[in-house]
């Protein structure tokens, strides 16, 4: 039981270039998250999936996508990278949207764009 | 403006010694505050949650309290160990929206020996 697993780990991307960064979770959850973490700041909603085949825009969506490929699979997109999304992304599930449920997070992708 | 507070910034300690985490919130109401434990270069784990009407919760050495006149919750570490050094994050719930949590920019512990 891995719980929430991310790929990659690092990642150094010029400007301009895209990427997707993936999520898996083994945990059956219904709800999948997106956040991104700046030093001096705290963690940041991108978008979420509240369920399968659903997903929505958080506080910070600008310049990024998301694909809820299936219940197990969140995908983060950036298709033009600037250097202000260099960040650590987290990807979080939880059993179900809403504040009562835990939400579990992964050990993050530390992004670079030059 | 950042709605979630936490102080201090970082904090050094001595192994066996207590500490306590301050965070004030202006998110009023709210649904639930959270404290986390995220290890360096890992992601964060849940230490305790308690709603608007609780006021105090345990995990073991870990105690977090709860004052929502005054709109603080600070976490209290007992015996500490090298093993807490770790930041220590603050979250708050609105009620109102299923999946808007506000967090804290978090206390950076280093404990040692």
């Amino acid at each position: 039981n891995a719980g929430v697993t991310q790929t990659p780990k690092f990642q150094v991307l010029k400007t301009g270039q895209s990427m997707t960064l993936q999520c898996a979770q083994d945990m059956n959850h219904n709800s999948m998250y997106w956040y991104r973490q700046d030093p001096g700041m705290g963690l940041r909603l991108i978008y979420y999936s509240a369920s399968e085949g659903t997903t929505d825009k958080g506080e910070v969506p600008n310049g990024y996508n998301v694909s809820r490929l299936n219940k197990r699979e969140f995908s983060l997109r950036l298709e033009s990278a600037a250097p202000s999304q260099t960040s650590v992304y987290f990807c979080a599930s939880s059993e179900a949207p809403g504040q009562g449920y835990e939400q579990y997070f992964g050990p993050g992708t530390r992004l670079t764009v030059t | 403006k950042n709605q979630v507070e936490q102080s201090p910034q970082s904090l050094i300690i001595l192994e066996g010694k207590n500490c306590t985490l301050q965070c004030n919130y202006t998110v009023s109401p709210f649904s639930n505050l959270r404290w986390y434990k995220q290890d360096t270069g890992r992601g964060p784990v849940s230490l305790t949650i308690m709603t608007f009407s609780e006021n105090t919760k345990s995990n073991g050495r870990y105690t977090a309290t709860l004052d929502a006149d005054t709109k603080q919750s600070s976490l209290h570490i007992t015996a500490s160990q090298l093993s807490d050094s770790a930041s220590y994050i603050c979250v708050v719930s609105p009620p109102n929206n299923n999946n808007d949590m506000r967090f804290g920019a978090g206390t950076r512990l280093t404990v040692k020996p």
